[in-house]
């Protein structure tokens, strides 16, 4: 069993519709939770970043992490069709470099 | 400085040859990783340096694998006899050392092994 586990998707939703992305983890210890976004041949870009449990927004993207049930999403209002791409979360320990566990990516298509 | 930087973008090579990247990282950060990408998977962590020192190493980083950062500011990964299995993309990220800050991605070194 893989550390973090994601769907693969592809999500194809239209245009205009909230988009639920998910990751589940096995590692009680993980601490820091983020998102990145990837286009096609193109490197992780980061989106959202979050410490321990709670929400954080910015603008239409909304991270949510629950720790007791090792459960984190990535909300997005209003997506676009420019939001197609490949979401990865990822995450870390406390201290231990900063070195990345992440999920397999979920790709999603938005369409006009 | 507007990001991390790597070198080649592409590389195409044949079987049993040795290929080098090379990465520079955002300027002020004294951390820099590498991750390799097949498709379909995410990024999975190769090493990492904090300035010239390489403190830790993934059991993917073959005796195949080395990498160098040797006055702490950019970085070479080199593999050696290269394999079919060594197709990947290759991502190089940077961080500070501060606590609760994040890595920044390069753009990847696409490895095609014919």
């Amino acid at each position: 069993q893989k550390e973090v586990e994601q769907d693969p998707g592809p999500l194809s939703v239209p245009e205009g519709a909230i988009v639920s992305l998910n990751c589940t983890y096995s590692n009680s210890a993980f601490q820091y939770f983020m998102w990145y976004r990837q286009y096609s041949r193109k490197g992780p870009e980061l989106l959202m970043y979050t410490y321990s449990s709670g929400n954080k927004e910015d603008g239409r993207f909304t991270a949510q992490v629950d720790k007791s049930s090792k459960y984190i999403s990535l909300f997005i209002r209003d997506s676009q069709p420019s939001d197609s791409a490949t979401y990865l979360c990822a995450m870390r320990l406390t201290g231990g470099g900063n070195k990345l566990t992440f999920g397999t990516g979920t790709q999603l298509k938005v369409e006009l | 400085d507007t990001g991390v930087s790597q070198d080649p973008r592409h590389k195409i090579t044949k079987r049993g040859q040795n290929v080098t990247f090379r990465c520079d990282p955002i300027s002020e950060h004294n951390r820099l990783y590498w991750y390799r990408q097949t498709l379909g998977q995410g990024p999975e962590f190769l090493t990492y340096f904090q300035n010239e020192a390489q403190l830790e190493k993934s059991r993917l980083l073959s005796d195949r694998f080395s990498a160098e950062r040797p006055k702490g500011s950019f970085s070479t990964l080199e593999i050696q006899r290269t394999e079919q299995g060594d197709s990947a993309m290759y991502l190089c990220a940077s961080s500070s050392d501060r606590e609760g800050t994040e890595a920044f991605f390069g753009q990847g070194t696409r490895l095609t092994v014919v």
